[in-house]
C-alpha cells in the first residue's frame, strides 16, 4: 500500500524558516516524481513544486521561487520542502504526493505562519 | 502560465447526472493531459480521473472524464448521483515547468 507520510509543520514567525519532510513507503520512490501542494484554510489546492526522479530537475510556483528548495534523498525513501522567508500567505495544509495516474496524496500538515 | 477556470458550485439530485467544466486559458487543453480529484471535507484529494479520461482502480464507472478542443475545456460527468459524491473538485493539468490546479467546483448533492 502507497503511503505518504508529511512532519514537520507548525506555527512559525513571519521571515522564518520550516523544513517539511514526507517519508514515502509502499513503492519505489526513486521511480516517480514527487510534488509538494498547498491548500490554505477554506481555500483551494495550489501546486507547489516538483522534482524529478534522480533529483535532476525542480520546478515551483512563481510565489516561493528564491524561498523554498525542494529536495529528495532516495536512499531515505524521502522528499523535502525547505521553506525560508515565510509570510503569512503562505500559511496552508501541505500534501507530500506521488506523480503517476494523478497524484497520490498524504495526510498533509499544516504550516502556520503568524506572529 | 495559463489558468484552469471551473464554476464555483453545481448542485442536482440523487440519480441524475452532473458535469463540471474546466477551462484553459491559453494552449491547448489536448496538449497535456488533465486529472480530476475528489476532496471531501477534512480529508486529502483523491484521484477519480488521470490522463483525460483514465479511472484508477477502485473509482466507479459512474466517474468519466473528457475534452473538448472545441470550447478548450475538460469535463468531469458523474451520473447516478448519491449523496457521498458531495464534496469539492478539482481539475488539474501541466505545461513544461508548471503544474496548475482549477479552483475547484463544491457539488451538492440535495
Amino acid at each position: 500500500e502507497v503511503q505518504l507520510v508529511e512532519s514537520g509543520g507548525g506555527l512559525v514567525q513571519p521571515g522564518g524558516s520550516l523544513r517539511l519532510s514526507c517519508a514515502a513507503s509502499g513503492f519505489t520512490f526513486s521511480s516517480y516524481w514527487m510534488s509538494w501542494v498547498r491548500q490554505a484554510p477554506g481555500k483551494g489546492l495550489e501546486w507547489v513544486a516538483n522534482i524529478k526522479q534522480d533529483g535532476s530537475e525542480k520546478y515551483y510556483v512563481d510565489s516561493v521561487k528564491g524561498r523554498f528548495t525542494i529536495s529528495r534523498d532516495n536512499a531515505k525513501n524521502s522528499l523535502y520542502l525547505q521553506m525560508n522567508s515565510l509570510r503569512a500567505e503562505d500559511t496552508a495544509v501541505y500534501y507530500c504526493a506521488r506523480d503517476s495516474y494523478g497524484l497520490i496524496w498524504g495526510q498533509g500538515t499544516m504550516v502556520t505562519v503568524s506572529s | 502560465n495559463f489558468m484552469l477556470t471551473q464554476p464555483h458550485s453545481v448542485s442536482e439530485s440523487p440519480g441524475k447526472t452532473v458535469t463540471i467544466s474546466c477551462t484553459r486559458s491559453s494552449g491547448s487543453i489536448a496538449s497535456n493531459y488533465v486529472q480530476w480529484y475528489q476532496q471531501r471535507p477534512g480529508s486529502s484529494p483523491t484521484t477519480v480521473i488521470y490522463e483525460d479520461n483514465q479511472r484508477p482502480s477502485g473509482v466507479p464507472d459512474r466517474f468519466s472524464g473528457s475534452i473538448d478542443s472545441s470550447s478548450n475545456s475538460a469535463s468531469l460527468t458523474i451520473s447516478g448521483l448519491k449523496t457521498e459524491d458531495e464534496a469539492d473538485y478539482y481539475c488539474q493539468s501541466y505545461d513544461s515547468s508548471n503544474e496548475v490546479f482549477g479552483g475547484g467546483t463544491k457539488l451538492t448533492v440535495l
